[in-house]
């Protein structure tokens, strides 16, 4: 079945610091990939996403691009700020069948960013 | 415009009690999403609608949880009777037709049952 793996945390960084948050998927077919990020205290906000091999989605500073070829679409930033701590989740989901429009979302990866 | 909203924000109810937890999708969209979040099983889906109408919920834990939409623009998640390892953190979010990949999540509503 479908599933996303990503790396465990939490991740504790210093400010301007370079995060790499890895995440590998298993699924059929072409699914479109996402990264959300929930803030304490809030629901999950779409922080960006890729819907095709070699998509990259950028948003406030994150990157993360859909390699087919690894099944992973890691993000990525090059200088952490304090405000970015929040947990980050990676999710896919298919662009077929039934299950259509549902989101299949990792565990998550708590990141902290220290002064 | 205002976002998917849920009430309340906070329930704490004892054991054997019955909790109805609210949502208002997103103005416009057709599909309703309710998770689940706790420490030890992350983010869990437990039931989606397509205009007004449940897809799939195989999520659903067991018979004490039900769900209804009967509209467009409101939805509600129950448990009956609850119980203290239904304690967790419940998300409703909304999706439009046109980016239905893309989900909108409320604020969520913090359950105890003690």
């Amino acid at each position: 079945g479908n599933s996303v793996t990503q790396m465990e945390g939490p991740v504790t960084l210093s400010e301007e610091a370079f995060l790499t948050i890895n995440c590998t998927y298993t699924a059929t077919g072409y699914p479109s990939l996402f990264w959300y990020v929930q803030y304490p205290g809030e629901g999950l906000q779409l922080l960006l996403k890729a819907t095709k091999a070699d998509d990259k989605g950028s948003n406030k500073g994150f990157e993360a691009t859909y390699r087919k070829e690894t099944t992973s679409f890691h993000l990525e930033k090059g200088s952490v700020q304090v405000s970015d701590s929040a947990v980050y989740f990676c999710a896919l989901s298919q662009n077929y069948g039934g299950s259509q429009g549902n989101l299949i979302f990792g565990k998550g990866t708590k990141l902290s960013v220290k002064p | 415009d205002a976002g998917v909203i849920q009430s309340p924000r906070h329930e704490v109810t004892e054991m054997g009690q019955e909790v109805t937890l609210r949502c208002k999708p997103i103005s416009g969209h057709n599909s309703l999403f309710w998770y689940r979040q706790t420490m030890m099983r992350g983010l869990e889906l437990l039931i989606y609608f397509n205009n007004n109408v449940p897809i799939d919920d195989s999520g659903m834990p067991e018979d004490r949880f039900s769900a209804k939409m009967p509209n467009a623009s409101f939805s509600t998640l129950k448990i009956q009777p609850s119980e203290p390892r239904d304690s967790a953190v419940y998300f409703c979010a909304s999706s439009p037709r046109q980016s239905y990949n893309e989900q909108f999540f409320g604020p969520g509503t913090r359950l105890t049952v003690l």
